[in-house]
Formats: C-alpha cells, structure tokens, sequence
C-alpha cells in the first residue's frame, strides 16, 4: 500500500486560504487520494477524493500534480471551526482506509 | 436524518471486565467498521463487516470481538484480554464496499472507554 507523508502541524490565520500538502511517493496509477478531517472528540469526516484531476467541493479543493506523487488540499478561507486534523489517505480497490497521523491546522483569529 | 449513533460517549469499567459498544447506524450500508484511536495518534482498524452474519479481522483484533446479526448494529466487545483497553473507539459505515469502495465512510461520535 502506498504511504503518505504529511507535515504534523500547520498554523493559519482566520479568512486566508489554507494550503495542506501531502507527498505519496509509491501510488500506483488505480490509487485515489482520499482526504478526511477530525475535529476535537468527533469521529472523521469526509472531505474531498481525487484520481488524476483537480476536484472542487463545497468543502474543499484537491490539486493532484501531474506525476500524482503529491497533492494539495485547499481550503480557500479559513474559519475557525476548520481547526483539525486532515488526514491524506491513498486508497485502492483492495485495501482499507488507512488514517495515519495526519496534519494539525490550527486557525488563529 | 440518517447517521451512526454510538452509545455511550464517555464508558468506565473496571480491568478484567467485558464491556460492549453500541453503533446503530440507519444509513442503509451494507459494510462497518471498528476502529481505535489513542492520544495523538491515528486510527487503526479493530474489525469490519461487509454484510449481515460476517466479519473480518483488521489490523489490531486481539482482545475484540464483534457480531453482525443485524444490518444496522455492529456491537464490539473489548475483552478482558485485551491488554491496553482504554481508548476512544469509531465506529463507521460506507453503502458497499464492494460495489464502491470509493464511497466514503460515515463516522459516529466515537465512545470513549476508561479502564482502570
């Protein structure tokens, strides 16, 4: 399965975009980019997944660089209440969500 | 409106005793999971269930155990074998695991089990 590498913690202020990167360096080309966030004392909750295209939502952006060896997440301002952590996960036909550490965004106002 | 419930939110036992965690969900998915999730760390898969009446191991099932008698119910028991019990517990759904396993998953509000 292919691992992720995030940064442990990122700081923003409240109102600016957020860029949240994530490396997967041994995604294979049926791989899809999941991405998830925790806020404190809840359960994960889905965010965005991509294949090869950028995708947008109501949430959130995913940008997939061309190789798919990295991507972004954006959130194009941040609010308080975007506090958590975001977990990136590569995802395949034969294997489970796996949540590693993921990346702590704290949100100043 | 549909989602998982897991009961109760916060659970203390005493070591050496089995306690059971609730999770209904009313979604209508066929597949749900188990997973533990200590301080500062990420989850990790106890058990899942694609369909009613069966159930598969994850990564960490020692001292687990679970039953699918019913669609909507997936109860964990943490045994009195299980060496480190205290924990937050998720549970979660997704419509078909097989059919897409691309859906996403559902999560509940976890429960939070003190052992001591």
């Amino acid at each position: 399965d292919a691992k992720t590498t995030q940064p442990n913690s990122m700081e923003s202020n409240e109102e600016e975009p957020v860029h949240l990167p994530c490396n997967h360096s041994t995604i294979s080309g049926t791989d899809y980019i999941h991405w998830y966030r925790q806020l404190p004392s809840q359960g994960p909750e889905y965010v965005i997944h991509g294949l090869t295209s950028n995708v947008n939502n109501r949430m959130a952006s995913l940008a997939i660089a061309e190789d798919r060896k990295s991507s972004t997440l954006i959130l194009h301002r941040a609010t308080l209440r975007d506090a958590a952590v975001y977990y990136c996960i590569i995802k395949n036909a034969g294997n489970m969500l796996t949540f590693g550490g993921g990346t702590r965004l704290m949100v100043k106002p | 409106d549909g989602g998982i419930t897991q009961s109760p939110k916060y659970l203390f036992r005493k070591e050496g005793q089995n306690v059971t965690l609730s999770c209904e969900q009313n979604l209508n998915h066929d597949a749900m999971y188990w997973y533990r999730q200590d301080p500062g760390q990420g989850l990790r898969l106890i058990y899942y269930s694609q369909i009613v009446n069966d159930f598969q191991k994850g990564d960490i099932a020692e001292g687990y155990s679970v039953s699918r008698e019913k669609k909507e119910s997936f109860p964990l028991t943490v045994t009195s074998a299980q060496k480190n019990p205290t924990a937050f517990y998720l549970c979660a759904s997704q419509p078909s695991r097989a059919a897409d396993y691309n859906s996403p998953l559902h999560f509940g509000n976890g429960t939070r089990l003190t052992v001591t």
